[in-house]
């Protein structure tokens, strides 16, 4: 049974702080990962993709992938009260039908602290 | 361009009677997606079109929901009759052919009551 873990949060930083938040997922047959932020009430935004081990970054954010540790993570430099959110961590793979389908966390719920 | 477009935002309905939710992918987008997620529990993925053709509808709780993408357009996903078990907020999602990449709607809140 496929599992991505997250802890709930709320994770609390200040504003100006890096907040990081970690993913773990239980089997090997996830190749690629997705961080979707998503604010109360509005879609899931595609923020990040990483499909190979190392540290992927995008302006403020820097994803981090070891394939080996089973481990995802986000980091947020220079958090801003905006970056409050709701954080999905997902895993996509192929099924045995052939389709590519995402495998949620329950999402950690961000705040940041003016 | 526009979103995953996703109608009604929020339904409150009896048990047995029906619903149809619907979805507009974003244009061009071969692949479409339909997700739940039930209080409390993440998003769990529910099936796959890939134009008009069903891909994988492993995810589908049961025979009281039927999807359709007819013309590879739009899609609706009917449940019928209504369980309140059913209770959740619906998301759609869509992808560029062969792109992993998935860009979902802001979900349908159904209530069964």
């Amino acid at each position: 049974q496929k599992e991505v873990e997250q802890n709930s949060g709320p994770l609390s930083v200040p504003e100006g702080a890096i907040a990081s938040l970690n993913c773990t997922y239980s089997d090997r047959v996830s190749q690629s990962f997705f961080w979707y932020r998503q604010y109360s009430g509005k879609s899931p935004e595609l923020i990040m993709s990483i499909y190979s081990n190392g540290d992927k970054e995008d302006g403020r954010f820097t994803a981090q992938l070891n394939k080996a540790s089973q481990y995802v993570s986000l980091l947020i430099r220079d958090s801003q009260p905006s970056d409050s959110a709701t954080y999905l961590c997902a895993g996509g793979a192929y099924s045995g039908a052939g389709s590519y389908q995402l495998t949620f966390g329950k999402g950690t719920k961000l705040s940041v602290i003016p | 361009e526009a979103g995953v477009t996703q109608f009604p935002s929020h339904s409150v309905i009896e048990k047995g009677q029906t619903v149809t939710l619907r979805c507009d992918p974003i244009s061009g987008h071969d692949n479409l997606y339909w997700y739940r997620r039930v209080m409390g529990k993440e998003i769990k993925f529910l099936l796959h079109f890939v134009k008009e053709s069903k891909q994988d509808e492993s995810g589908m709780p049961n025979n009281r929901f039927l999807a359709e993408r007819t013309g590879g357009t739009y899609s609706t996903l009917k449940v019928q009759p209504a369980e309140l078990e059913d209770s959740g907020v619906y998301f759609c999602a869509s992808s560029q052919e062969r792109r992993t990449e998935a860009f979902f709607g802001q979900g349908t809140r159904l209530t069964v009551v």
